[in-house]
């Protein structure tokens, strides 16, 4: 009964390569979001769809590209990763405005 | 713009003593405030929340936070620590607006000792 859910959990792969990230929320959520946690801790925002429509793109590379087939779903997916990119990737989903966060569990990618 | 800030990257508190870990937060619209706590490698849970009903809020976990307008502080606090409750806090706010994206303080790391 897993509120969201992403695999994988961790991911190891050289520089250079392209991979995804997938999160699921069996919530019924409307709102879906991307976060990256960096070696500090440090959480910030990537992206957020809403009902399958990008509402947020903060400045992030042009190399992630993130996808919602349907507002269940938002996947994440990396071109040519970097060294840069090392870090925990955290989904999240929410009702709406004001309304807590639900986070999984997270996904460690590290570039070799 | 929204910001947070968490003073103190560390806190050791002793079991049995009072656990007080600071965020004040930065906002040009009325805020919704979040502590989230994170144990090693797992994702964040929700400890408690304040969306403007009562200023005193009561979360999960015995912790409870107060929102103080005029000091635009949101302290989190409980009253006799325990081991289990070693992790990492962080401090969130989200504006009004279309969308609800969370801006994170850089975190409290909380360690309780013997």
């Amino acid at each position: 009964d897993t509120a969201v859910s992403q695999t994988p959990k961790y991911l190891v792969t050289q520089m250079g390569n392209d991979k995804s990230i997938k999160c699921e929320q069996n919530l019924g959520h409307d709102t879906m979001y991307w976060y990256k946690q960096d070696s500090k801790k440090f959480l910030k925002i990537m992206f957020s769809y809403n009902n399958k429509e990008l509402i947020i793109n903060e400045t992030v590379p042009n190399r992630f590209s993130p996808k919602s087939p349907d507002k269940a779903h938002l996947n994440l997916h990396i071109n040519s990763l970097e060294l840069g990119d090392s870090a925990v990737y955290f989904c999240a989903s929410n009702k709406g405005l004001g309304q807590p966060q639900h986070f999984g569990d997270g996904t460690r990618l590290s570039i070799l | 713009a929204q910001s947070v800030t968490q003073l103190g990257s560390h806190v050791s508190v002793s079991e049995g003593a009072l656990v007080l870990l600071r965020c004040n937060y930065s906002s040009s619209v009325p805020p919704y405030l979040f502590w989230y706590v994170q144990y090693p490698n797992q994702g964040l849970q929700l400890l408690l929340k304040y969306t403007s009903a009562a200023t005193l809020v009561k979360g999960i976990n015995g912790f409870e936070a107060e929102f103080k307008k005029s000091e635009t502080s949101f302290h989190l606090t409980k009253p006799s620590a325990h081991m289990s409750d070693a992790a990492e806090y962080f401090c969130a706010v989200s504006e009004s607006g279309t969308a609800s994206k969370l801006t994170f303080g850089t975190g409290t790391r909380l360690q309780v000792t013997l």
